[in-house]
C-alpha cells in the first residue's frame, strides 16, 4: 500500500500562510491525495483532495507535484482555529484502503 | 444535515468484558468505516463496508473484534473479550457512494472513547 511521510510538527504565526508538505513517492497512477484535519477531541474533518491538478476550496489549496510524488497543503492565512493534526492520505479510486498515517501537528501562534 | 451519530460517547469496562459500539451514518451514505485511534496516533482502519458487504477488514483483529452492518444502514462494532491495549477512541465515518471520487469525502462521528481497566 502506498505510504505517506509528513513532518511530526510545524509551527506558524497567526494570519500567515502555512505550507504543510507530504511525500508519497510510491503513489500509483490511480491514487487520490486527501487531506483531513483533526481538532482536539473531535473526529477528523475533510479539508481537500485531488488527483493530478492543483485544487482550491474555501478552506485551503492543494498543490500536487508534477510527478505526484509529493504534495503541499496550503492554508492561506492561518488562524488559531487551524491548530490541529493534519493528515495526508492516499486512497484507491474507490476510496478503499483509506489509511491514515501519523500526521503533522500544526501549532499556530498568536 | 445530520452528521454521523455514535454511541455511547464514553465507555469504561474491565479487561475480558465485552463491549459494543453503535454507529448511524449520514442518511443515504453507502460506505461506512470503523477506525481505532490510540492516543497520540493516527486513526487505524478496522473495517470498511459498502452497503452491507465488507470491502476491507484486513486490519481487523478477528479473534476478538467483529462488526456488522445489517440492512446497509446502522453498524455495530463489538470487542469480546477486551484487552488493556484496546483502550482507544473508536471512530465511525461514512461517505456517499463509491465510484465518484472527485465529489467524495468522508464524514466522521465524534467517536466512542473506550477505557479498559
Amino acid at each position: 500500500d502506498a505510504k505517506t511521510t509528513q513532518p511530526n510538527s510545524m509551527e506558524s504565526n497567526e494570519e500567515e500562510p502555512v505550507h504543510l508538505p507530504c511525500n508519497h513517492s510510491t503513489i500509483s497512477g490511480t491514487d487520490y491525495i486527501h487531506w483531513y484535519r483533526q481538532l482536539p477531541s473531535q473526529g477528523p474533518e475533510y479539508v481537500i483532495h485531488g488527483l493530478t491538478s492543483n485544487v482550491n476550496n474555501r478552506m485551503a489549496s492543494l498543490a500536487i507535484a508534477e510527478d505526484r510524488k509529493s504534495s503541499t497543503l496550503i492554508l492561506h492565512r492561518a488562524t488559531l482555529r487551524d491548530a490541529a493534526v493534519y493528515y495526508c492520505i492516499l486512497s484507491g479510486y474507490n476510496f478503499n484502503k483509506f489509511y491514515f498515517g501519523s500526521g503533522t501537528k500544526l501549532n499556530v501562534k498568536p | 444535515e445530520a452528521g454521523v451519530a455514535q454511541s455511547p460517547r464514553y465507555k469504561i469496562i474491565e479487561k475480558r468484558q465485552s463491549v459494543a459500539f453503535w454507529c448511524n451514518p449520514i442518511s443515504g451514505h453507502a460506505t461506512l468505516y470503523w477506525y481505532q485511534q490510540i492516543l497520540g496516533q493516527g486513526p487505524k482502519l478496522l473495517i470498511q463496508f459498502q452497503n452491507n458487504g465488507v470491502v476491507d477488514d484486513s486490519q481487523l483483529p478477528k479473534d476478538r473484534f467483529s462488526a456488522e452492518r445489517l440492512k446497509g444502514v446502522d453498524s455495530t462494532l463489538k470487542i469480546q473479550p477486551a484487552k488493556l491495549e484496546d483502550s482507544a477512541v473508536y471512530l465511525c465515518a461514512s461517505s456517499l457512494v463509491m465510484g465518484t471520487p472527485l465529489s467524495e469525502k468522508l464524514f466522521f462521528g465524534s467517536g466512542t472513547q473506550l477505557s479498559v481497566l
